[in-house]
């Protein structure tokens, strides 16, 4: 069952703005993954965030985590058209080990 | 370079023919899923395997089985490919001994059924 809501659904800027989007989920999680896919290509893992992380950073990406929320947070900072991409959060709850639950997704479009 | 490889990237099948995609993994992982992506529905899981001949269902298996001979190769099959299997399938797999769940996808299969 899809467990993971992402807002916005779709998302447009230009080049230098930066991005954020927002993942919410329902159940208790290990851990929170984000991974970007192309148009018509497979997904590649970003980053991940464990329960007990608030915040972690990857060159220009910043991921928040607020367990009492239930929600996360992807933000890609100074945007290139080359992050065109639609991102998935995607949660391995507890319990079900290894088995990731995704959301329906954020479509960005960085346009010059 | 770790790889997951899908063997088709785009096929056309008609109504009641039966279907495989394959996918083979080179990192020797222990867990292999199968995927269906639909707009609108993100990824669902069909079918996922933790160890060569065994297979558990995930939230829509109706319409699909799978088969693990090998620990690198779990295939999706449609016994009777119908309309409604149009789609994008994803083969992904991942390392059990990390166990954060960190997958690793192939290029994907976009399937249509006429």
């Amino acid at each position: 069952s899809q467990q993971g809501e992402e807002d916005p659904q779709a998302l447009s800027i230009q080049e230098g703005e930066n991005a954020t989007m927002n993942c919410s989920y329902k159940t208790s999680i290990n851990n929170l993954q984000w991974y970007r896919q192309n148009s018509g290509r497979g997904l590649v893992h970003l980053i991940l965030i464990r329960s007990n992380e608030r915040e972690k950073h990857s060159g220009r990406l910043r991921v928040t985590l607020d367990t009492s929320k239930k929600s996360s947070s992807l933000l890609i900072t100074a945007s290139r058209a080359a992050d065109t991409a639609s991102y998935f959060c995607a949660t391995l709850n507890t319990g079900t080990a290894s088995k990731l639950t995704f959301g329906t997704g954020t479509r960005l479009q960085v346009t010059l | 370079d770790v790889k997951v490889t899908q063997s088709s990237r785009y096929l056309v099948k008609r109504t009641g023919e039966k279907v495989f995609l394959e996918c083979v993994q080179d990192m020797d992982h222990e867990n292999m899923f199968w995927y269906r992506q639909d707009p609108g529905l993100g990824l669902r899981l069909i079918y996922f395997s933790y160890d060569v001949k065994m297979k558990e269902k995930g939230d829509i298996p109706e319409g699909y089985s799978v088969s693990r001979e090998k620990k690198e190769r779990f295939s999706l099959i449609l016994e009777s490919a119908s309309t409604n299997q149009t789609s994008m399938y994803l083969c992904a797999s991942s390392f059990r001994g990390v166990n954060t769940g960190e997958l690793f996808f192939g290029e994907g299969s976009r399937l249509t059924v006429l």
